[in-house]
Protein backbone atom coordinates (compact mmCIF):
# COMPACT_ATOMS: atom_id res chain seq x y z
CA UNK A 1 0.00 0.00 0.00
CA UNK A 2 0.82 3.39 -0.58
CA UNK A 3 2.14 5.65 2.51
CA UNK A 4 2.53 9.29 3.10
CA UNK A 5 5.34 10.40 5.61
CA UNK A 6 5.05 14.03 7.52
CA UNK A 7 8.31 14.06 9.55
CA UNK A 8 7.30 17.85 11.47
CA UNK A 9 4.42 17.21 13.58
CA UNK A 10 4.14 20.72 14.70
CA UNK A 11 6.09 24.10 12.84
CA UNK A 12 6.13 27.80 14.24
CA UNK A 13 6.51 30.35 11.91
CA UNK A 14 7.04 34.11 12.00
CA UNK A 15 4.04 35.82 10.42
CA UNK A 16 5.58 36.94 6.60
CA UNK A 17 8.15 34.40 7.01
CA UNK A 18 8.27 31.84 3.92
CA UNK A 19 6.93 28.04 4.90
CA UNK A 20 7.35 24.62 3.64
CA UNK A 21 6.17 21.73 4.72
CA UNK A 22 7.69 17.97 4.41
CA UNK A 23 5.61 15.54 2.78
CA UNK A 24 6.97 12.07 1.84
CA UNK A 25 5.36 9.20 -0.01
CA UNK A 26 6.07 5.62 -0.79
CA UNK A 27 4.74 4.12 -4.35
CA UNK A 28 6.52 2.31 -7.30
CA UNK A 29 4.78 4.44 -9.71
CA UNK A 30 3.04 8.25 -10.44
CA UNK A 31 1.65 9.01 -7.01
CA UNK A 32 -1.77 11.02 -7.11
CA UNK A 33 -0.74 13.49 -4.45
CA UNK A 34 -2.75 15.82 -2.74
CA UNK A 35 -2.32 19.04 0.19
CA UNK A 36 -5.47 19.64 2.47
CA UNK A 37 -6.17 22.08 4.86
CA UNK A 38 -8.12 21.88 7.97
CA UNK A 39 -8.68 24.99 10.29
CA UNK A 40 -9.97 24.17 14.14
CA UNK A 41 -13.36 23.11 14.36
CA UNK A 42 -13.81 22.67 10.18
CA UNK A 43 -13.57 20.31 7.25
CA UNK A 44 -10.61 19.55 5.02
CA UNK A 45 -10.39 22.22 2.26
CA UNK A 46 -8.21 21.17 -0.88
CA UNK A 47 -4.93 23.18 -1.56
CA UNK A 48 -3.77 21.93 -4.21
CA UNK A 49 -3.17 18.55 -6.24
CA UNK A 50 -0.72 16.84 -8.70
CA UNK A 51 -1.39 13.79 -10.88
CA UNK A 52 1.19 14.28 -14.11
CA UNK A 53 2.86 17.27 -15.98
CA UNK A 54 4.32 19.73 -14.66
CA UNK A 55 6.14 18.91 -11.62
CA UNK A 56 5.76 22.99 -9.53
CA UNK A 57 2.15 23.13 -8.99
CA UNK A 58 0.05 25.58 -7.92
CA UNK A 59 -2.63 26.12 -5.32
CA UNK A 60 -5.50 28.38 -3.52
CA UNK A 61 -4.29 30.81 -1.17
CA UNK A 62 -1.20 31.72 -2.34
CA UNK A 63 0.19 27.65 -1.82
CA UNK A 64 2.35 26.27 -4.25
CA UNK A 65 3.98 22.65 -4.10
CA UNK A 66 6.89 20.72 -5.98
CA UNK A 67 6.47 16.89 -6.99
CA UNK A 68 10.55 15.65 -7.05
CA UNK A 69 10.14 12.20 -7.99
CA UNK A 70 14.22 11.32 -6.99
CA UNK A 71 13.29 12.35 -3.65
CA UNK A 72 9.67 11.04 -3.25
CA UNK A 73 8.82 14.31 -1.75
CA UNK A 74 5.96 16.73 -2.68
CA UNK A 75 6.35 19.35 -0.12
CA UNK A 76 4.76 22.51 0.30
CA UNK A 77 5.28 25.84 0.47
CA UNK A 78 4.06 29.56 0.77
CA UNK A 79 6.28 32.25 0.30
CA UNK A 80 4.60 34.49 2.83
CA UNK A 81 2.82 33.28 5.65
CA UNK A 82 -0.15 34.92 6.96
CA UNK A 83 -1.51 34.96 10.34
CA UNK A 84 -4.92 33.33 9.24
CA UNK A 85 -2.64 30.13 7.66
CA UNK A 86 -2.79 28.59 11.45
CA UNK A 87 -4.17 25.19 10.67
CA UNK A 88 -3.47 21.23 10.60
CA UNK A 89 -1.68 20.52 6.90
CA UNK A 90 -2.20 17.20 5.23
CA UNK A 91 -0.61 15.48 2.69
CA UNK A 92 -2.37 12.44 0.92
CA UNK A 93 -2.19 10.21 -1.81
CA UNK A 94 -4.93 8.66 -3.95
CA UNK A 95 -4.72 4.74 -3.56
CA UNK A 96 -5.47 3.40 -7.20
CA UNK A 97 -6.18 -0.51 -4.93
CA UNK A 98 -9.09 1.34 -3.09
CA UNK A 99 -11.24 3.83 -5.71
CA UNK A 100 -8.69 6.36 -5.20
CA UNK A 101 -9.54 6.79 -1.52
CA UNK A 102 -7.11 9.47 0.21
CA UNK A 103 -4.57 8.18 2.56
CA UNK A 104 -3.11 10.80 4.46
CA UNK A 105 -0.03 11.80 6.57
CA UNK A 106 -0.14 12.33 10.18
CA UNK A 107 -0.50 16.00 9.55
CA UNK A 108 1.35 19.24 10.26
CA UNK A 109 0.20 21.51 13.22
CA UNK A 110 1.28 25.05 11.56
CA UNK A 111 1.29 28.10 14.49
CA UNK A 112 2.01 31.89 13.05
CA UNK A 113 3.86 34.36 15.11
CA UNK A 114 3.40 37.90 15.06
CA UNK B 1 -18.61 26.10 1.78
CA UNK B 2 -17.61 22.86 -0.01
CA UNK B 3 -20.73 22.11 -1.24
CA UNK B 4 -21.01 18.74 0.81
CA UNK B 5 -23.02 18.85 3.68
CA UNK B 6 -23.35 16.19 6.72
CA UNK B 7 -25.66 15.85 9.50
CA UNK B 8 -25.82 15.97 12.21
CA UNK B 9 -23.08 18.39 13.29
CA UNK B 10 -23.01 16.56 17.05
CA UNK B 11 -23.85 13.46 18.41
CA UNK B 12 -23.73 12.53 22.08
CA UNK B 13 -24.34 8.47 22.43
CA UNK B 14 -24.24 6.10 25.10
CA UNK B 15 -21.67 2.80 24.69
CA UNK B 16 -23.97 0.04 22.70
CA UNK B 17 -26.11 2.45 20.54
CA UNK B 18 -26.35 2.82 17.57
CA UNK B 19 -26.12 6.05 15.29
CA UNK B 20 -26.46 7.12 11.81
CA UNK B 21 -24.55 9.63 10.25
CA UNK B 22 -25.70 11.43 7.41
CA UNK B 23 -24.22 13.40 4.19
CA UNK B 24 -25.12 14.77 1.05
CA UNK B 25 -22.68 15.16 -1.81
CA UNK B 26 -21.87 18.16 -4.59
CA UNK B 27 -24.51 18.64 -6.76
CA UNK B 28 -23.68 16.75 -9.39
CA UNK B 29 -20.89 14.04 -7.59
CA UNK B 30 -21.73 10.24 -8.04
CA UNK B 31 -18.97 9.55 -5.88
CA UNK B 32 -19.14 9.40 -1.74
CA UNK B 33 -16.10 8.49 0.91
CA UNK B 34 -16.33 8.39 4.20
CA UNK B 35 -13.84 8.87 6.54
CA UNK B 36 -12.80 8.70 10.73
CA UNK B 37 -10.77 11.05 12.09
CA UNK B 38 -9.61 10.24 15.54
CA UNK B 39 -6.50 11.55 17.74
CA UNK B 40 -4.56 8.20 17.88
CA UNK B 41 -5.50 7.06 14.45
CA UNK B 42 -5.68 9.87 12.20
CA UNK B 43 -7.55 10.07 8.91
CA UNK B 44 -8.42 6.68 7.83
CA UNK B 45 -10.96 5.71 5.05
CA UNK B 46 -13.52 3.68 5.53
CA UNK B 47 -15.92 3.51 2.45
CA UNK B 48 -16.51 4.60 -0.87
CA UNK B 49 -20.07 4.16 -2.64
CA UNK B 50 -20.39 5.27 -6.51
CA UNK B 51 -23.96 5.85 -7.84
CA UNK B 52 -25.87 3.50 -5.01
CA UNK B 53 -22.93 0.80 -5.31
CA UNK B 54 -20.11 -0.26 -2.65
CA UNK B 55 -16.50 0.62 -4.92
CA UNK B 56 -14.45 0.30 -2.14
CA UNK B 57 -13.00 -0.79 1.30
CA UNK B 58 -11.10 0.18 3.73
CA UNK B 59 -10.31 -0.04 7.36
CA UNK B 60 -14.52 -0.10 8.18
CA UNK B 61 -14.78 -2.32 10.96
CA UNK B 62 -17.82 -4.55 10.92
CA UNK B 63 -19.68 -2.91 13.40
CA UNK B 64 -20.24 -0.62 10.67
CA UNK B 65 -22.33 -0.14 7.62
CA UNK B 66 -22.79 2.23 5.34
CA UNK B 67 -25.36 2.62 2.04
CA UNK B 68 -26.07 5.44 -0.94
CA UNK B 69 -29.57 5.85 -1.99
CA UNK B 70 -30.98 6.49 -5.22
CA UNK B 71 -30.81 10.42 -4.32
CA UNK B 72 -27.21 9.60 -4.01
CA UNK B 73 -26.64 11.26 -0.64
CA UNK B 74 -25.42 8.80 2.06
CA UNK B 75 -25.84 6.66 5.35
CA UNK B 76 -23.26 5.43 7.69
CA UNK B 77 -24.52 3.49 10.22
CA UNK B 78 -22.32 2.90 13.54
CA UNK B 79 -23.75 0.03 15.72
CA UNK B 80 -22.98 -1.25 19.48
CA UNK B 81 -21.17 1.92 19.96
CA UNK B 82 -17.39 1.85 21.89
CA UNK B 83 -15.29 4.63 23.97
CA UNK B 84 -13.13 4.27 20.68
CA UNK B 85 -15.66 5.23 18.19
CA UNK B 86 -15.64 8.86 19.40
CA UNK B 87 -14.05 10.91 16.43
CA UNK B 88 -15.09 12.99 13.72
CA UNK B 89 -16.61 11.47 10.74
CA UNK B 90 -16.42 13.17 7.41
CA UNK B 91 -17.57 12.17 4.29
CA UNK B 92 -16.43 13.57 0.98
CA UNK B 93 -17.55 13.66 -2.46
CA UNK B 94 -16.05 13.20 -5.96
CA UNK B 95 -16.92 12.63 -9.73
CA UNK B 96 -14.94 9.83 -9.23
CA UNK B 97 -16.03 6.41 -10.50
CA UNK B 98 -13.39 4.68 -8.61
CA UNK B 99 -11.64 4.33 -11.74
CA UNK B 100 -9.13 7.35 -12.07
CA UNK B 101 -8.48 9.84 -9.51
CA UNK B 102 -10.12 13.28 -8.82
CA UNK B 103 -9.69 14.94 -6.01
CA UNK B 104 -12.37 15.12 -3.38
CA UNK B 105 -14.53 17.95 -1.44
CA UNK B 106 -15.09 17.58 2.17
CA UNK B 107 -18.23 17.95 4.37
CA UNK B 108 -17.69 19.99 7.57
CA UNK B 109 -17.95 16.68 9.86
CA UNK B 110 -20.01 15.29 12.51
CA UNK B 111 -18.67 15.31 15.94
CA UNK B 112 -19.69 11.72 17.65
CA UNK B 113 -19.06 11.21 21.45
CA UNK B 114 -19.32 7.95 23.09
CA UNK B 115 -20.09 8.45 27.00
Amino acid sequence: AQSVTQPDIHITVSEGASLELRCNYSYGATPYLFWYVQSPGQGLQLLLKYFSGDTLVQGIKGFEAEFKRSQSSFNLRKPSVHWSDAAEYFCAVGESNSGYALNFGKGTSLLVTP
Amino acid sequence: DSGVTQTPKHLITATGQRVTLRCSPRSGDLSVYWYQQSLDQGLQFLIQYYNGEERAKGNILERFSAQQFPDLHSELNLSSLELGDSALYFCASSVATGRLPYEQYFGPGTRLTVT
